[in-house]
């Protein structure tokens, strides 16, 4: 069965520091990538996916990916955070060409300092 | 509002009672997605549909839990004798489906308190 690992459980920044959240998955076969992030007292919101083409994906405010396949990895990345950024930030796969269910990791809590 | 809605919000219940949970996909999407999330764990899948057809069930779901989703829209979730295991955060996500960059949308979710 495929597994997604997010290794930071919570990550405390100062405003404009640069943030890199990382996400490896298990499996091994045609893969579709996303990150979700749920503000607090909201539902889970897309961030941004990957499922072909460039490697490098980006997203809304200013958020970006990039899928390395020889590490099994889809890490995020955001030059310079704000206190707005402060969330529960998901790493998900869907498997194969006509995806469906997905494979959340365990969630990253970014707190952000003013 | 056009996403996805859930009802109730939250729900408080005795172990031992039923518990049925309404979620209302995007009016378009094919596809309905149940997860449940813990405190400190990303979702789990549960199940989902193509239409009104339940094409996967998880092992991790037992008899308890059965999902209906009689007409292709709504979908109900319902719980039969419910234990304090069962307390989570049940979220419902639609995606149009059918092919590689299917994006679900979640719902906010019904919380699930079983005393």
């Amino acid at each position: 069965a495929q597994s997604v690992s997010q290794h930071n459980h919570h990550v405390i920044l100062s405003e404009a520091a640069s943030l890199e959240l990382g996400c490896n998955y298990s499996y091994g076969g045609t893969v579709n990538l996303f990150w979700y992030v749920q503000y607090p007292g909201q539902h889970l919101q897309l961030l941004l996916k990957y499922f072909s083409g460039d490697p490098l994906v980006k997203g809304i405010k200013g958020f970006e990916a990039e899928f390395i396949k020889s590490k099994f990895s889809f890490n995020l990345r955001k030059p310079s955070v704000q206190w707005s950024d402060t969330a529960e930030y998901f790493c998900a796969v869907s498997k194969g060409t006509n995806a469906g269910k997905s494979t959340f990791g365990d969630g990253t809590t970014l707190t952000v300092k003013p | 509002d056009t996403g996805v809605s859930q009802d109730p919000r939250h729900k408080i219940t005795k172990r031992g009672q039923n518990v049925t949970f309404r979620c209302d996909p995007i009016s378009e999407h094919n596809r309905l997605y149940w997860y449940r999330q813990t405190l400190g764990q990303g979702p789990e899948f549960l199940t989902y549909f193509q239409n009104e057809a339940q094409l996967e069930k998880s092992r991790l779901l037992s008899d308890r839990f059965s999902a209906e989703r009689p007409k292709g829209s709504f979908s109900t979730l319902e719980i039969q004798r419910t234990e304090q295991g069962d307390s989570a955060m049940y979220l419902c996500a639609s995606s149009l489906g059918g092919r590689a960059a299917d994006t679900q949308y979640f719902g906010p979710g019904t919380r699930l308190t079983v005393l």
